[in-house]
């Protein structure tokens, strides 16, 4: 079975710093996907950055950056020169294959709090 | 241009009813999905659907049955509401290869009162 943690329910940073939201993951399966989402109070859900588990270099969308550290099955997510619209739920997120779908299983999410 | 609509936006219904939510894609996805996303912000897989077969049932009440007339939508249905179906119903849709994740729908946050 899969399971995504995310072991900071809160974090705080100030504006213009950079934050590290933390991610780890379980999981036998040889191929999977690392997600992460941002649901700001609005409650939509924005896709952020992609992984793959055998992709070598680690991925980046602009102010993001996801650090992949295969061997100890960690998926952080860095944002750099954070804004007040950065203030969101933030979740990670990992997929498997099931039959024709990709199941999605989440983390319990960290609100990110970014201060003036 | 929304790509994944779901309406209604907010429903608040009386213990015992049967209420739909309706989800469409317009970005030719293969494959959608009902996510539930409970009070502590927690989000479980319900249902997916690929070309309108059933591929994913998780463990739900048969109070909660998906249809998928065609492989743009995918609505829910919830017999004899309850209490604790109170929380917000996501749709997403994905592809069946690559790297994108799901497109999710902007959710509906079901009250039961």
């Amino acid at each position: 079975a899969q399971k995504i943690t995310q072991t900071q329910p809160g974090m705080f940073v100030q504006e213009k710093e950079a934050v590290t939201l933390d991610c780890t993951y379980d999981t036998s399966d040889p191929s999977y996907g690392l997600f992460w989402y941002k649901q700001p109070s609005s409650g939509e859900m924005i896709f952020l950055i992609y992984q793959g588990s055998y992709d070598q270099q680690n991925a980046t969308e602009g102010r993001y950056s996801l650090n992949f550290q295969k061997a100890r099955k960690s998926a952080n997510l860095v944002i750099s020169a954070s804004q007040l619209g950065d203030s969101a739920m933030y979740f990670c997120a990992m997929s498997r294959r099931s039959g024709s779908a990709r199941q999605l299983t989440f983390g319990s999410g960290t609100q990110l709090t970014v201060l003036p | 241009d929304t790509a994944v609509s779901q309406t209604p936006k907010y429903l608040v219904t009386q213990m015992g009813n049967d209420k739909s939510i309706k989800c469409e894609q317009n970005l030719g996805h293969d494959t959608m999905y009902w996510y539930k996303q409970d009070s502590k912000k927690f989000l479980k897989i319900m249902f997916s659907y690929n070309n309108k077969e059933l591929i994913i049932n998780e463990t739900v009440p048969n109070r909660f049955s998906p249809k998928s007339p065609d492989k743009a939508h995918l609505n829910l249905h919830i017999n004899s509401l309850e209490l604790g179906d109170s929380a917000v119903y996501f749709c997403a849709s994905s592809r069946e290869t690559g790297s994108y994740g799901y497109t999710f729908g902007s959710g509906t946050r079901l009250t039961v009162v």
